[in-house]
């Protein structure tokens, strides 16, 4: 079964500090996309990095970087000098692209970060 | 670019009464997703167009959920009779052949009392 687990409901981090949200993911499809979207209380989901389960090097965008360790199944997004506006829902997600691309979103982890 | 357009915002019906969401895709996008996000967790594929075909609808409640996608281009969602348990965010979502990336719109917030 194809599923995605955010084990950390909710974080805190300390404004202009580095935070890690954690996310495995289960799937015996060979290839396949990991994301990242970030929901602030507006309710759109907004997009942050991707990385696809052939690419070698993790995936960075800015601030944003993916530590994705494929044998561990994991995926991690690692957020450096947090800011105020990066408290939000984030969500980890899964398409595997033998099954018509859909999106399988884990549970979210609510961020807050602190002045 | 124009983003997703989904209309409308906010929506509160009473359990029973029928409803409409209305989503219109970035110009050019071929998949179209329906996504339902109840509070507190991630959102959950509803059904998925390619075109004007239907992908997948295996988790869409086809007893009072329907779905079109007239000329491949806008979608209507529609919940006949509502349930209380329907009260979320609905998503409407689409991405282009290429590209791994759903681009997703601002959603609609219903809410069944």
């Amino acid at each position: 079964a194809q599923k995605i687990t955010q084990t950390q409901p909710g974080m805190f981090v300390q404004e202009k500090e580095a935070v890690t949200l954690d996310c495995t993911y289960d799937t015996s499809d060979q290839s396949y996309g990991l994301f990242w979207y970030k929901q602030p209380s507006s309710g759109e989901m907004i997009f942050l990095i991707y990385q696809g389960s052939y690419d070698e090097q993790n995936a960075t965008e800015g601030r944003y970087s993916l530590n994705f360790q494929k044998a561990r199944k994991s995926a991690n997004l690692v957020i450096s000098a947090s800011q105020l506006g990066d408290s939000a829902m984030y969500f980890c997600a899964m398409r595997p692209y033998n099954q018509g691309g859909k999106l399988i979103f884990g549970q979210g982890t609510e961020l807050s970060v602190k002045p | 670019e124009a983003g997703v357009a989904q209309s409308p915002r906010y929506k509160i019906i009473e359990k029973r009464q029928s409803v409409a969401f209305w989503c219109n895709p970035i110009s050019g996008h071929a998949t179209l997703y329906w996504y339902q996000q109840i509070l507190g967790q991630g959102p959950k594929l509803l059904i998925q167009f390619q075109n004007n075909g239907v992908v997948d609808d295996s988790q869409l409640p086809k007893d009072r959920f329907s779905a079109e996608r007239l000329k491949g281009v806008d979608s209507t969602l529609k919940i006949q009779p509502a349930k209380l348990e329907d009260s979320a965010v609905y998503l409407c979502a689409s991405s282009p052949e290429t590209g791994p990336r759903a681009f997703f719109g601002q959603g609609t917030r219903l809410t069944v009392v």
